[in-house]
């Protein structure tokens, strides 16, 4: 089964920019969405399509894959960011959805 | 305004059975694929099932296929999830979400989630 990984926390102080990995096999080759976590919360898409954003996400939020490695991009980092983030494709091959473990983002 | 509001989560002996409602409204419910996802406590996400728009395509992560059934009442707007033979492991919030017919699918909505415990 495909496998998806990421750092399992990040730190970044206010007006930096984070940027969040999501590692996985010829990861480039399929679609990647973004999902942001605050505690208590569900989740909540904020990049999908390796590099669109939905309606109301902030331009602050963007997207990269290439090769085996995804990247969210947060720039600007504002305290409200403070949350987990999950990488997620859907493996065609075996069609099933797939979660990265999860990145902390921690805003210092 | 998208609403998704699940229900039926409880507390549910090992072996036990539990079934899970979705309702949805404010986007036209057809038009979209429906998932099951969990969250164990403390844990990280975990996709469990989709259902295509018409009901004919189901998909299940290999944890709960043959123990969980996926299905919609499209008459109703609403999703289920019938959970058999429910293990120790099962316990989880499990969020409904909604997501495009597109070849890889994500998931746009999502609901505040429904908490299942398996416990004796």
């Amino acid at each position: 089964s495909y496998v998806l990984i990421q750092p399992p926390s990040l730190s970044v102080a206010p007006g930096k920019t984070a940027r969040i990995t999501c590692g996985g096999n010829n990861i480039g080759s399929k679609s990647v969405h973004w999902y942001q976590q605050k505690p208590g919360q569900a989740p909540v898409l904020v990049v999908y399509d390796d590099s669109d954003r939905p309606s109301g996400i902030p331009e602050r939020f963007s997207g990269f894959n290439s090769g085996n490695t995804a990247t969210l991009t947060i720039s600007r980092v504002e305290a409200g960011d403070e949350a987990d983030y999950y990488c997620q494709v859907w493996d065609t091959s075996s069609d099933h959805g797939v979660f990265g473990g999860g990145t902390k983002l921690t805003v210092l | 305004e998208v609403q998704l509001l699940e229900y039926g989560g409880g507390l549910a002996q090992p072996g036990g059975s539990l079934r899970l409602s979705c309702a949805a409204s404010g986007f036209t419910f057809t038009d979209y694929v429906m998932n099951w996802v969990r969250q164990a406590p403390g844990k990280g996400l975990e996709w469990v099932s989709l259902i295509s728009g018409s009901g004919g395509s189901t998909y299940y992560a290999d944890s709960v296929k043959g123990r969980f059934t996926i299905s919609r009442d499209n008459s109703k707007n609403t999703l289920y999830l019938q959970l058999n033979s429910l293990r120790a492991e099962d316990t989880a919030i499990y969020y409904c979400a909604a997501g495009p017919r597109v070849n890889e699918y994500h998931f746009d909505y999502w609901g505040q989630g429904t908490l299942v415990t398996v416990s004796s």
